[in-house]
């Protein structure tokens, strides 16, 4: 089994839409969780770290599940802007490493 | 500021060239990190320096041999490179080599060996 496995896509929806990711891990002692958002050719950009308690930054919100290793990612209102890679990130201990998942591919259409 | 720079940011060169990419970042981060990524893929990590001090380095072949001069800079200098090391090259920091910190990464160098 993968380190960090996500819902492989691609998620083409059309604006407005709400559109939720999966993203799941392997390593229960996992220390720290954040998506990151990738546009083509560019670098990953950090969208947001994920708490235990869940965390809401305006149009997306973040939810983890340690019981059942999984954290989540849902956008709501999507816009064209939206259009990218997501990909989840895990920190396995002892917690230098970032490990990537595979990434998800959305597209937001007119 | 939450800014990492790289130069070049495309560079071709041939499998007996040597060649070096640089990074740099001015947020005080004491942690920096190279990353390959291959195109469709995820990024890969290489090597990570902690307070200027080589403490991962990921299995990486010899051809890549990463440099620290200072806490604000990290290179990372290419020798006998093969075709399929061409990829994209991203530079991160981060405040601290912790889980907890979030990485912040630069516009990468795309390098295409010949």
């Amino acid at each position: 089994r993968k380190e960090v496995e996500q819902d492989p896509g691609p998620f083409n929806v059309p604006e407005g839409a709400t559109v939720a990711f999966n993203c799941t891990y392997s390593n229960s002692a996992s220390q720290s969780f954040f998506w990151y958002r990738q546009d083509c050719r560019k670098e990953p950009k950090l969208l947001m770290s994920v708490y235990s308690s869940g965390n809401e930054d305006g149009r997306f919100t973040a939810q983890l599940n340690r019981a059942s290793q999984y954290i989540s990612l849902l956008i709501r209102d999507s816009k064209l802007s939206d259009s990218a890679t997501y990909l989840c990130v895990v920190t396995p201990p002892p917690g230098q490493n970032f490990v990537f998942g595979p990434g998800t591919r959305l597209s937001v259409l007119p | 500021d939450t800014e990492v720079t790289q130069t070049p940011k495309h560079l071709v060169m041939g499998m007996t060239n040597k060649k070096s990419l640089k990074c740099e970042q001015h947020m005080g981060h004491r942690a920096m990190y190279w990353y390959k990524q291959k195109a469709k893929k995820p990024p890969e990590l290489m090597f990570v320096y902690s307070y200027e001090k080589l403490s991962i380095n990921e299995s990486v072949p010899s051809r890549f041999s990463p440099e620290c001069p200072n806490s604000s800079l990290l290179n990372l200098h290419l020798h006998a490179l093969q075709p399929e090391d061409s990829a994209l090259y991203l530079c991160a920091s981060s405040q601290e080599a912790r889980s907890a910190y979030e990485q912040y990464f630069g516009p990468g160098t795309r390098l295409t060996v010949t």
